[in-house]
């Protein structure tokens, strides 16, 4: 089975600050994407950063940067220079990539970040 | 910025009525999918649509539940006879080889 793991349920971290938050995946699949998804108190998902898993660079979004390690199944997401609108709850997200058709996203439980001004 | 719109964004019901959600997707995305989020839990995947039908389900989604795209443009789900555990976030994607796009929920309660 697929699975997505997010071992910190809560993190803070000071405005201005970087902060890292930690995703582990299990798949026996070669070909897959991986997303950081971004939920405020809106409830609203909204895609932070995507991965593809045959790209050995990693995805980097203005602030916001991955350290994919393909080999060791993680997938970890760096904000650099935290700001308060920064507060969320932040999923990882993985689906597999079926040649080309999109299958569906298994998420993690979460981790709500709490940046203190 | 394309958006994948929901309505309504607040339903409330009585135990054992039928409810429709709503989704219009982003117009050249292919691949349309349900998921659901229970307050204060991860986000489950109930069902995708491709080509007109469900392309895959999981076991949240049973007889209880259907999925149609009536005119070609509205994605809908629908929950029959709804039981105070359906009460939740669900939200509507859709999503072409870039990813997927998420619209801002409907929140189902039932009572």
């Amino acid at each position: 089975a697929q699975t997505v793991t997010q071992s910190q349920p809560e993190m803070s971290v000071q405005e201005a600050e970087t902060v890292t938050l930690s995703c582990t995946y299990d798949t026996s699949e070669n070909n897959y994407y991986l997303f950081w998804y971004k939920q405020p108190p809106s409830r609203q998902m909204i895609l932070v950063i995507r991965q593809e898993a045959y790209k050995q660079q990693n995805a980097t979004e203005n602030r916001f940067s991955v350290n994919f390690q393909k080999a060791a199944k993680s997938f970890s997401l760096k904000i650099s220079d935290s700001q308060l609108g920064d507060t969320a709850m932040y999923f990882c997200a993985f689906t597999p990539n079926y040649g080309g058709s999109q299958g569906n996203l298994i998420f993690g439980k979460g981790t709500k970040l709490s940046v203190k001004p | 910025e394309p958006e994948v719109t929901q309505t309504p964004s607040h339903q409330v019901t009585q135990m054992g009525q039928e409810v429709i959600l709503r989704c219009v997707p982003i117009s050249n995305h292919l691949y349309f999918y349900w998921y659901r989020q229970i307050l204060g839990q991860k986000v489950e995947f109930l069902v995708s649509f491709y080509n007109n039908e469900i392309s895959e389900k999981s076991e949240i989604f049973d007889d209880q539940f259907s999925v149609e795209r009536p005119d070609g443009s509205n994605f809908t789900l629908k929950i029959r006879s709804t039981k105070l555990e359906d009460s939740a976030m669900y939200f509507c994607a859709s999503g072409n080889s870039y990813g997927y796009t998420f619209g801002s929920g409907t929140r189902l309660t039932v009572v």
